[in-house]
């Protein structure tokens, strides 16, 4: 139980283009969304975090409106880099915590974005 | 007062051996600490978390220790495998603090024959 998938696994795109992630709690409902973004070989930050219905709050630094945040409903969350820049290749990561237990996250595999 | 202070950032432990991974917080209003693994190219997987109401939990060969005082946590992993080698996280959260997870900056574990 409490798998967590993203689409897609991988993105390459072209500077100036828009790209969206999809993140699914595939069985069970989720509260809230949280968006990461991760460098290689070093930790995860937190870029924001979103409840179903609700507008997502963005961590200090990160551009609300380069990086759009939709949580249409209790399984789905998208996050659309807007207008990607060579300096927005990451790999972005999501996580969903469970209705009944809103501290354990559970991680989506991840998607790796390359920008050219 | 967010952060959590992880170490050591890479080790090598001989299989069989046990593999120590220490945590150290400062914000006293964290009530929740998960550890996390992560393989290359993948999401992290949740390992085992403990709460402040406990000193140890174990799971397995995996094991938390948990110091409220000194405001230190660590993981132990006994009996190591190749299998094993990750990267390990450690993480706090505080309810009234929504949740939201500090990750500490990682360790790199290698499990060597």
């Amino acid at each position: 139980g409490a798998v967590v998938s993203q689409h897609p696994s991988r993105v390459i795109c072209k500077s100036g283009t828009s790209v969206k992630i999809e993140c699914r709690s595939l069985d069970f409902q989720a509260t809230t969304m949280f968006w990461y973004r991760q460098f290689p070989k070093q930790s995860l930050m937190l870029m924001a975090t979103s409840n179903e219905g609700s507008k997502a709050t963005y961590e200090q630094g990160v551009e609300k409106d380069k990086f759009l945040i939709n949580h249409a409903s209790l399984t789905l969350s998208t996050l659309t880099v807007t207008s990607a820049h060579p300096e927005d290749s990451s790999f972005y990561i999501c996580s969903a915590s469970l209705v009944a237990s809103t501290d354990t996250q559970y991680f989506g595999p991840g998607t790796r974005l390359t920008v050219l | 007062q967010q952060q959590v202070k992880q170490s050591p950032q890479s080790l090598i432990v001989q299989k069989g051996g046990i593999s120590i991974i220490n945590c150290a917080y400062e914000n006293t209003a964290f009530d929740y600490f998960p550890w996390y693994q992560q393989f290359p190219g993948k999401g992290p997987a949740l390992l085992i978390a403990i709460r402040p109401d406990v000193s140890e939990k174990k799971e397995g060969r995996f094991t938390i220790s948990f110091n409220k005082s000194a405001k230190q946590f660590s993981l132990h992993i006994m009996d190591s495998q190749p299998g094993d080698s990750a990267t390990y996280f450690c993480a706090a959260s505080s309810y009234f603090g929504n949740e939201k997870l500090t990750f500490g900056t990682g360790t790199r574990l290698t499990i060597i024959p």
